[in-house]
């Protein structure tokens, strides 16, 4: 299965913009990246994903590099709320399997 | 309303023992998955639904048998409890499963099982 490395962890400042990166050097031309948060206690949520092109959406922009072996989740303005696991997945083509990795924990201080 | 609803949300149970797990969406959604996570919170899928149709089951024990009366359901019986099925387990549902990669899962809550 397609794999993502991510941190395990990052720290941001209320109100500071966040960069979550993620690399997946083994993607191929069809796998969809997706990005989904948990937060403590409950299921995880979906943020946003995309295929070349950048995507912005109301919770954050993903930005995607050239070569699609990596990309990252921006979140432009960090809420003590945004403190959660993010997990940058590859979606496979014409799959409706999520491969979620171990994600990257990011606490936000106030 | 929740959109992916699961009860219970905690079930504490012996070993040998069978529960179930239950799971509906409202969202009109064509598939519904359930996943695992584990201790180490490692989320890992079990199984897939489309419109009722078995589509993924991904080497799960045959002591797991999910059921889907229609497919706003999708349950999850467990026979024969060990201690290693303690863990979170998560009903998710999503528009369609292959035609449309952009599709997001939509998550319950989860039922924290604990087997003792």
């Amino acid at each position: 299965d397609a794999k993502t490395t991510q941190p395990n962890s990052m720290e941001s400042n209320e109100e500071e913009p966040v960069h979550l990166p993620c690399n997946h050097s083994t993607i191929s031309g069809t796998d969809y990246i997706h990005w989904y948060r948990q937060l403590p206690s409950q299921g995880p949520e979906y943020v946003i994903h995309g295929l070349t092109s950048n995507v912005n959406n109301r919770m954050a922009s993903l930005a995607i590099a050239e070569d699609r072996k990596s990309s990252t989740l921006i979140l432009h303005r960090a809420t003590l709320r945004d403190a959660a696991v993010y997990y940058c997945i590859l979606r496979l083509y014409n799959t409706d399997k999520l491969i979620f990795g171990t994600g990257t924990r990011l606490q936000v201080f106030p | 309303d929740t959109a992916v609803s699961q009860t219970p949300k905690y079930l504490v149970t012996q070993m040998g023992n069978d529960k179930s797990i239950k799971c509906e969406q409202n969202l009109g959604h064509d598939t519904m998955y359930w996943y695992k996570q584990d201790s180490k919170k490692f989320l890992k899928i079990m199984f897939s639904y489309n419109n009722k149709e078995l589509i993924i089951n991904e080497t799960v024990p045959n002591r797991f048998s999910p059921k889907s009366p229609d497919k706003a359901h999708l349950n999850l019986h467990i026979n024969s409890l060990e201690l290693g099925d303690s863990a979170v387990y998560f009903c998710a549902s999503s528009q369609d499963h292959k035609a449309d990669q952009g599709s997001p899962l939509h998550f319950g809550n989860g039922t924290r099982l604990t087997v003792t």
